[in-house]
């Protein structure tokens, strides 16, 4: 079945850098999402990559390599707010497949 | 933006009893809604997509006849959890998509969640 990995939790401190992997086994989707989703929120839109290479929007960056099956998010300039979960998002046409999902904990 | 709206926020029920949430996409048409469940730390889960006007579709294990789905306006979607029991329990999303084509991944946007509590 699909199944897309990460890692269960990430920790960093304010102002750091810090990359979410992402591993999948499964072909023939669109591109990958990220989300994420604060602790009783909604999840909100990050990036998405629809080609391989990597995607730029503030201090957020996504990267996919279909040929490896992985992407990954890189979050920059970290900030306490950006304690959160993340999600990578199989996308695909009427479908989104969710990630396992990353708790991020950023610490002063 | 595109803005989705769920009703209620929180409920808390007997077992036994149905429960009712609505979905709504306040400024924009969705043609097609998806229903999520989310437990605890943990990943969100698709349990069915609805299209306008006709039935949903459910993902391998989700009982239709349990979560019944609606989606009887370009606006509005509701899930309804009947018979609910404690196993139920669970973090309900919704979300919109605001454009559907053949050839190109939709825009889903995720209401702020209905948290469903029964006793």
């Amino acid at each position: 079945g699909q199944s897309l990995e990460q890692p269960s939790e990430v920790t960093a401190v304010e102002g750091a850098i810090v990359q979410i992997n992402c591993t999948y086994q499964t072909s023939g989707f669109y591109g990958l999402s990220w989300y994420q989703q604060h602790d009783g929120g909604a999840p909100t839109f990050l990036s998405y990559n629809a080609l391989d290479g990597l995607e730029e929007t503030g201090r957020f960056s996504s990267f996919l390599s279909r040929s490896d099956s992985y992407g990954y998010l890189l979050l920059q300039e970290l900030q306490m707010k950006d304690s959160a979960s993340y999600f990578c998002a199989e996308t695909g046409f009427q479908k989104l497949v969710f990630g396992t999902g990353t708790r991020l904990l950023v610490s002063p | 933006g595109a803005v989705v709206s769920q009703h209620p926020s929180r409920v808390i029920c007997k077992s036994g009893t149905s429960v009712k949430i609505e979905c709504r996409s306040l400024d924009f048409q969705a043609t097609t809604m998806f229903w999520y469940r989310q437990f605890p730390k943990k990943s969100l889960m698709l349990m069915a997509t609805s299209n306008e006007g006709s039935k949903a579709t459910y993902e391998q294990g989700v009982e239709k006849d349990k979560f019944l789905i609606n989606h009887a306006s370009l606006t509005l979607s509701t899930l309804t959890v009947t018979s609910a029991h404690p196993e139920d329990s669970s973090f309900y999303i919704c979300s919109a998509s605001i454009i559907v084509t053949s050839t190109t991944a939709d825009t889903q946007y995720f209401g702020p969640g209905t948290r469903l509590t029964v006793l």
